[in-house]
């Protein structure tokens, strides 16, 4: 199946400050990628499709100014979380494919992000 | 509206056959997804049924029948390592997966 790196894995910081967690598919070009959380002993939440070129659409009720997805080339998409609170810690999980390859979508690790 | 059911918890025994299900209403339906989640970590892919039948490979095998919603995942020969949660997604008419919430299998030795 396909390679997907998510960096980083864990991430600690401050209330108020912005992270950003990046998602790389390494054997094919990724046209479209997602972004989930996941709290704990919960199912996986879809937040955003992110579109290669295009905006990411996101879901109901997810903040697209809170989270900020940018999908600038075929191999690479980004999650920035602005100004975190301690709501915001969960488990964040990439994924690319979808479409082709039998809509097999692929996961990147994880990061567990925990803000203070 | 969207729904995918599967049971919460199972135990099972190591050596043994433990079969997991899944029902499912989408809107469209583009493929029944099985994958693994080791806790703390993120989910590895399984299987993938589109059409009627038993997929089988190795010791896991999935099941799919479209005219009743329902599909299922079977594991034989447990081992320890296969301890983990097991989540169910149908694909649906816009290739969007929808989750269920995971079925957590302990195996006991």
């Amino acid at each position: 199946g396909a390679v997907v790196s998510q960096h980083p894995s864990r991430v600690i910081c401050k209330s108020g400050t912005s992270v950003k967690i990046e998602c790389r598919s390494l054997d094919f070009q990724a046209t479209t990628m997602f972004w989930y959380r996941q709290f704990p002993k919960k199912s996986l939440m879809l937040m955003a499709t992110s579109n290669e070129g295009s905006k990411a659409t996101y879901e109901q009720g997810v903040e697209k100014d809170k989270f900020l997805i940018n999908h600038a080339s075929l191999t690479l998409s980004t999650l920035t979380v602005t100004s975190a609170h301690p709501e915001d810690s969960s488990f964040y999980i990439c994924s690319s494919g979808g479409r082709g390859d039998l809509n097999i979508q692929y996961f990147g690790a994880g990061t567990r992000l925990s803000v203070l | 509206g969207q729904n995918i059911d599967q049971p919460t918890e199972m135990t099972a025994t190591e050596g043994a056959i433990v079969q997991i299900n899944c029902t499912y209403q989408t809107s469209g339906f583009n493929g029944l997804f099985w994958y693994q989640q080791h806790a703390g970590e993120a989910p590895t892919f399984l299987s993938y049924n589109v059409l009627d039948g038993l997929e089988e490979k190795g010791r896991f095998s999935s099941f799919l029948s479209r005219s009743k919603g329902y599909s299922y995942l079977l594991l034989k020969e447990l081992q320890m390592k296969d301890s983990a949660s097991y989540l169910c997604a149908s694909m649906d008419s816009n290739y969007q997966l929808i989750w269920g919430a995971g079925t957590k299998l302990i195996i006991k030795p």
